[in-house]
């Protein structure tokens, strides 16, 4: 079983529609969770960073973690095509020294005009 | 806002070559860390650093090694290129959350 599981898309939306993306993983150690959005050829842009369980809002994104259930999701609202990109969620451990990151393989993401 | 550059976006090299790849961050942190990213794979740790001087290895460092003389810069090298190591670079500075460079597209013929 892989760590982190993230569906590859693509996933194709209307201008100024919700976008959900999620990712499920294994290891209940993980405590801290991030999306990154990378556009083609470009590195990965954080933009989202959240500690343990809860939402977390910023502009028209949402960060959702539940680890009940070992599920976070990244909620777009009213996208725009400028949104069309690859998203990554990534999480890792609180043990002091713990360096190591589980990325997912991204989910793309095409928002139609 | 954090700033990671790396030294080149796109870099062609032939087998054999000794090729070097270079990072540095502008906020002063302590922890530096070196990935390939593949489709399909995702991200791969190649090795990480956590302080001047300072390395370990991450999951795939076989072919790399990596130089930290100085805090902001963080240098991946790939003693003999060959073409499986064809691939995107990134760097990434600081622990949590870590924050990317641009990438280099390296390619190996």
């Amino acid at each position: 079983q892989k760590e982190v599981e993230q569906d590859p898309g693509p996933l194709s939306v209307p201008e100024g529609a919700i976008v959900s993306l999620n990712c499920t993983y294994s290891n209940s150690a993980f405590q801290y969770f991030m999306w990154y959005r990378q556009y083609s050829r470009k590195g990965p842009e954080l933009l989202m960073y959240t500690y343990s369980s809860g939402n977390k809002e910023d502009g028209r994104f949402t960060a959702q973690v539940d680890k009940s259930s070992k599920y976070i999701s990244l909620f777009i609202r009213d996208s725009q095509p400028s949104d069309s990109a690859t998203y990554l969620c990534a999480m890792t451990g609180t043990t002091s020294g713990t360096y190591k990151y589980i990325f997912g393989t991204g989910t793309r993401l095409k928002v139609l005009a | 806002d954090v700033k990671v550059t790396q030294s080149s976006r796109y870099l062609v090299k032939r087998t054999g070559e000794k090729v070097f790849l270079e990072c540095v961050q502008d906020m002063d942190h302590e922890n530096m860390f070196w990935y390939r990213q593949d489709p399909g794979l995702g991200l791969r740790l190649i090795y990480f650093s956590y302080d001047v001087k300072m390395k370990e290895k991450g999951d795939i460092p076989e072919g790399y090694s990596v130089s930290r003389e100085k805090k902001e810069r963080f240098s991946l090298i790939l003693e003999s290129a060959s073409t499986n190591q064809t691939s995107m670079y990134l760097c990434a500075s600081n622990l949590r959350p870590q924050h990317f460079g641009d990438g280099t597209r390296l390619s190996i013929l």
